[in-house]
């Protein structure tokens, strides 16, 4: 079982530069989310969506974007990338609202 | 704004000690408290969570202490060991709500 994928690994954009993210889960789950993690401030959350076709905001929403392509995938967009957005992002899934989390491995994005 | 508070930031316990890490809340609306565990270059994953209907909640060497009146709770492990040396997320969510809320992050090294 795979879990959750995340895709890239690393990556280093220059200033103003865009790129997605991309998330897929492989069991069946309704909810996925995206965090960002930085040194001494936790997991906070970004996006997340409840069900395919659905995405709110999370606590930290600006400079971002999201698409649920369908009920696997969730990819994070930054249009016009910053160095504030330089931090390891992680994706997960859960069953239902809030509990079980499954985490992926991570993406780990400088931003020069 | 933090809504949820965790302590220590770091912590060093010697091998067979106790190692005890706390978190607290202001949303009377949390109903659901899990821990996470994440090793180095890895997503968190789900360790044990707890409800507020229940004090305390063990498996194996891991228990959580629950204190309803004092919106507080913790995370013990007993006989550390070196293979638990990872950081330690606690966090919180209202029933049915999306937006899992993490604390910072205890990183515990359990020196031999």
């Amino acid at each position: 079982n795979a879990g959750v994928t995340q895709n890239p690994k690393f990556q280093v954009l220059k200033t103003g530069q865009s790129m997605t993210l991309q998330c897929a889960q492989d069991m069946n789950h309704n909810s996925m989310y995206w965090y960002r993690q930085d040194p001494g401030m936790g997991l906070r959350l970004i996006y997340y969506s409840a069900s395919e076709g659905t995405t709110d905001k999370g606590e930290v929403p600006n400079g971002y974007n999201v698409s649920r392509l369908n009920k696997r995938e969730f990819s994070l967009r930054l249009e016009s990338a910053a160095p504030s957005q330089t931090s390891v992002y992680f994706c997960a899934s859960s069953k239902r609202a809030g509990y079980g989390y499954t985490f992926g491995s991570g993406t780990r994005l400088t931003v020069v | 704004q933090q809504q949820v508070k965790q302590s220590p930031q770091s912590l060093i316990v010697q091998k067979g000690g106790i190692s005890i890490i706390n978190c607290a809340y202001e949303n009377t609306a949390f109903d659901y408290f899990p821990w996470y565990q994440q090793f180095p270059g890895k997503g968190p994953a789900l360790l044990i969570a707890i409800r507020p209907d229940v004090s305390e909640k063990k498996e194996g060497r891991f228990t959580i202490s629950f204190n309803k009146s004092a919106k507080q709770f913790s995370l013990h492990i007993m006989d550390s060991q070196p293979g638990d040396s990872a950081t330690y997320f606690c966090a919180a969510v209202p029933f049915g709500n999306e937006k899992l809320t993490f604390g910072t992050g205890t990183r515990l090294t359990i020196i031999p």
